[in-house]
């Protein structure tokens, strides 16, 4: 069985400046895959940025960076230089072989940017 | 040019009635797939698909059926409608299933059962 818990129900952060988004994650697979998403208000789930098990560098993808630390089985999202567009709901998913490659999310976290 | 569109975006209807919601992607992935997310935004896979043959099929009544009729669509139609099915239904495709391929979602369907 494969699990992610995000325990930052709720977070706020000022525009401009960089916040962290918690995840961990718990598989007894050796090749995984772990995922972010964003849903905004509007309600769309937008794919962010990948990680896979034997990625030996942190994914980046513009504004957004995935802080991979495989001994912890952590992979908390950065987003540097907030924007008020990136309030949202965050969502922590992860795939493996081993359980038949379902995507499962974590609770999420809800973001706020504030002016 | 909408990667995995859904259709409706809204459906609002009597306990007890059946309903249809429609997916289709232009992606050519492989895999498509069904979730479900509550009122606490919790999503759960209810189904899977690939190349048009059921691969996951999880704790759903069977009230919920998908039918794939090509690899391109997935429609999940319900029968005999609760309340507690109320809900938002995202439809989602991947290119292949292994742990290194990304979801791509729909906008949703946000059913309602009065």
């Amino acid at each position: 069985a494969q699990k992610i818990t995000q325990t930052q129900p709720g977070m706020f952060v000022q525009e401009k400046e960089a916040v962290t988004l918690d995840c961990t994650y718990d598989t007894s697979d050796q090749s995984y895959g772990l995922f972010w998403y964003k849903q905004p208000s509007s309600g769309e789930m937008i794919f962010l940025i990948y990680q896979g098990s034997y990625d030996e560098q942190n994914a980046t993808e513009g504004r957004y960076s995935l802080n991979f630390q495989k001994a912890r089985k952590s992979a908390n999202l950065v987003i540097s230089a907030s924007q008020l567009g990136d309030s949202a709901m965050y969502f922590c998913a992860m795939r493996s072989n081993n359980a038949g490659n379902m995507l499962t999310f974590g609770g999420g976290t809800r973001l706020m940017v504030k002016p | 040019d909408t990667a995995v569109s859904q259709t409706p975006k809204y459906l609002v209807t009597q306990m007890g009635n059946d309903k249809s919601i429609k997916c289709e992607q232009n992606l050519g992935h492989d895999t498509m797939y069904w979730y479900k997310q509550d009122s606490k935004k919790f999503l759960k896979i209810m189904f899977s698909y690939n190349n048009k043959e059921l691969i996951i099929n999880e704790t759903v009544p069977n009230r919920f059926s998908p039918k794939s009729p090509d690899k391109a669509h997935l429609n999940l139609h319900i029968n005999s409608l609760e309340l507690g099915d109320s809900a938002v239904y995202f439809c989602a495709s991947s290119l292949r299933q292994g742990p290194n391929s990304p979801l791509h979602f729909g906008n949703g369907t946000r059913l309602t059962v009065t």
